[in-house]
C-alpha cells in the first residue's frame, strides 16, 4: 500500500566526509528528541537523545543539535563509513497533561555512502 | 539490554481475512506501547498509543474498528488488523515504553517491524 505522505529525501556523502542530517519538528512544547537509524526491513535503533533544556550533546562520532527557536535539529556524523548508509528519523516527544510521552516522527532522510 | 520481541516478521494474507500482530517486551514491564505504521519510503506514523488494562488511544484518522489493539498485561501488547485489504499493506512497527525509566532513550524500545502484505 501507498501512501499520500512525503518521501524520504536523500543525502549522499563520500566515504569518511562529515554528515550533516537535519529535521524540524512540530511542536514548541516537545521536551524530548531522539535520532533513530533505521536499517532496511527493520526497527529503528536509537543513537543519540537530547533534552530541551540542552543545544548540543556528543556522543561516539555523532553529535545532536537542538535549536528551539526554530525548532530545528540535526544530528551529525564524524567520517561517516558505509555502515551508516541507512534511514536517519528524528522523533520528539510532547509532554503535557494530556500526553502519554508519545514519540512523533519526523520525516526522515536515507543516507547514502560511497566508498 | 530492554528487548521486544515482534511477531511475525512477515505476513500475507487474503483479503477480507484479520492478522494479528504480538508485540512483547521481553526483560522489562511496559505500561504503555506504541503502534505506529510505515509506508515505503517514508518516516514512521504513530497510530495508537495502548495503556495496560485501559482502551487505546488513536491518532486522528485512524480507524480503531478496524486496528484492533489489545494490551492485556504488561508485557503483551497485540494490534488485529480486520477485513484486511490490499491498501493496509504496510510495515507494522511497535515500540514499548519501561515502566521505570532507564537510560537511554527515556526507555523506548522498538520491535523489528511486520511486513504486512494482502493479496
Amino acid at each position: 500500500g501507498e501512501s499520500v505522505g512525503l518521501h524520504l529525501p536523500t543525502l549522499s556523502v563520500q566515504e569518511g566526509d562529515n554528515s550533516i542530517i537535519n529535521c524540524a519538528y512540530s511542536n514548541s512544547a516537545s521536551d524530548y528528541f531522539i535520532w533513530y537509524k533505521q536499517e532496511s526491513g527493520k526497527g529503528p535503533q536509537f543513537i543519540i537523545d537530547i533534552r530541551s533544556n540542552m543545544d548540543k550533546r556528543q556522543g561516539q562520532r555523532v553529535t545532536v543539535l537542538l535549536n528551539k527557536t526554530v525548532k530545528h535539529l540535526s544530528l551529525q556524523i564524524a567520517a561517516t563509513q558505509p555502515g551508516d548508509s541507512a534511514v536517519y528519523l528524528c522523533a520528539e516527544r510532547a509532554y503535557g497533561s494530556s500526553n502519554t510521552g508519545k514519540l512523533i516522527f519526523g520525516q526522515g532522510t536515507t543516507l547514502q555512502v560511497k566508498p | 539490554g530492554a528487548v521486544v520481541s515482534q511477531h511475525p516478521s512477515r505476513v500475507i494474507c487474503k483479503s477480507g481475512t484479520s492478522v494479528k500482530i504480538e508485540c512483547r517486551s521481553l526483560d522489562f514491564q511496559a505500561t504503555t506501547m506504541f503502534w505506529y505504521r510505515q509506508f515505503p519510503k517514508q518516516s514512521l506514523m504513530l497510530m495508537a498509543t495502548s495503556n495496560e488494562g485501559s482502551k487505546a488511544t488513536y491518532e486522528q484518522g485512524v480507524e480503531k474498528d478496524k486496528f484492533l489493539i489489545n494490551h492485556a498485561s504488561l508485557t503483551l501488547s497485540t494490534l488485529t488488523v480486520t477485513s484486511a485489504h490490499p491498501e493496509d499493506s504496510s510495515f507494522y512497527i511497535c515500540s514499548a515504553r519501561e515502566s521505570i525509566r532507564t537510560v537511554p532513550s527515556y526507555g523506548y524500545t522498538f520491535g523489528s517491524g511486520t511486513r504486512l502484505t494482502v493479496v
